[in-house]
Formats: C-alpha cells, structure tokens, sequence
C-alpha cells in the first residue's frame, strides 16, 4: 500500500525545537521531490518547504527559512522537518507530501501546538 | 513569490448544481495548477492536476481548465459528498502556494 506516515508531533514551548519525521512506504521514495505543508487550526494550506530526490536542493517558505531544515534519508525512505525557534505562529498540523502529478500521496498529519 | 486567489470564498449551492470555482495567479504559471478537497480532519485530496489532468479515482463530475494566470475548477452535477473546502496550488515556481479556499456549502 503507498503510504505516507507523519510522526514526531506533539506540544512544545516557544523558542523550542522538535523533529518531524515521514515514513514512506510503498514506492519508490528516492525518485520523488518531498514536501511540507501545514495548517493551522481553522485555516488554510500553507506550503513549508520542499526538497529534491537527491536531497542537493531544498527551499522553504520566507516564514520558515533560517528556522526549518528539511532533509531526507532515502536508505530509510524517510522525510524530515526540524524544526527551531518555534513561535505560537507555528502551530498547525503538518503533512508531508509527493508533488501534485498523477497518484500524489499525502500523509494523515502530525499536530504540532506551540504553547507555554 | 507568486500570489493565488480563489473566488468565491463562500459558494452556497444545491445537489444538482452546476458549480465552479475561480483561481488567479499573480504571474503566468502555465498550467502548474493543481485543486484540491478538503473535508473536516482530513488531509487534501488530490482532484486535478495541471490545470486539467484528473487525478485517478476522481468522479468525472469534477473537470479544471485554464492556463496563465486563470484557472477554474467545475463540478458538473453537485453531490451531497461534494461539500467541502476546495484548494489550488501553483507549482510553477517555488515557494509553491496555495489560494485561500473556497467553502463549499449546502443552500
């Protein structure tokens, strides 16, 4: 089954970090660009960041960029977000994802509260 | 980076109806356009891609066209499944971005 699976959510402080993690699983991982998208509670898709197969060439969204690093481990067909410095801001569920072409796959979620 | 904006961002409308919805793109993004449905709790689901390519296992009720800068999404016979919040995405040119969304509600 193809499969996207979001881990490493849950609450944490402002100003502190936490990793997410995506598991892929029934394709082939290395030939696809990644990407993270959040929402916010009660709003819309918000693009993060993107990273080639290679994982050479990563981009993020102006309000993520020096805080986010993507990264991607395809000996382990898996994806990552760390992320730093979170603000209240920041708090949204995030879904990885292969590009919008034919057969995209999304994952279910990870919730992310950034709360003191 | 390049701007979406998808009207209208409350659409009411009944089972049966014709519907469609808009998307502008601040710049040309040829047909890198991608729509998409969301429903309470749930990840999007993928409808169309490049502007008109529909995704497998999509209804044929739901069709995109467009190209540049405007871009509409159809469904051609409303569904009671239908009702949700509907997404375009340029993928032209990083940062990808989405529209707004537009709510779809029950008349």
């Amino acid at each position: 089954e193809v499969q996207l699976l979001e881990s490493g959510g849950g609450l944490v402080q402002p100003g502190g970090s936490l990793r997410l993690s995506c598991a892929a699983s029934g394709f082939t991982f290395s030939n696809y660009v990644m990407s993270w998208v959040r929402q916010a509670p009660g709003k819309g898709l918000e693009w993060v960041s993107a990273i080639s197969t290679s994982g050479g060439s990563t981009y993020y969204a102006d309000s993520v960029k020096g805080r986010f690093t993507i990264s991607r481990d395809n000996s382990k067909n898996t994806l990552y977000l760390q992320m730093n410095s979170l603000r209240a801001e920041d708090t949204a569920v995030y879904y990885c994802a292969t590009p919008p072409t034919a057969a995209t796959v999304w994952g279910q979620g990870t919730l992310v509260p950034v709360s003191s | 980076d390049i701007q979406m904006t998808q009207s209208p961002s409350t659409l009411s409308a009944s089972v049966g109806d014709r519907v469609t919805i808009t998307c502008r793109a601040s710049q040309s993004i040829g047909t890198w356009l991608a729509w998409y449905q969301q429903k309470p709790g749930k990840a999007p689901k993928l409808l169309i891609y490049k502007a008109s390519g529909l995704e497998s296992g999509v209804p044929s009720r739901f069709s995109g066209s467009g190209s540049g800068t405007e871009f509409t999404l159809t469904i051609s016979s409303l569904q009671p499944d239908d009702f949700a919040i509907y997404y375009c995405q340029q993928y032209n040119s990083y940062p990808y971005t989405f529209g707004q969304g537009t709510k779809l509600e029950i008349k």
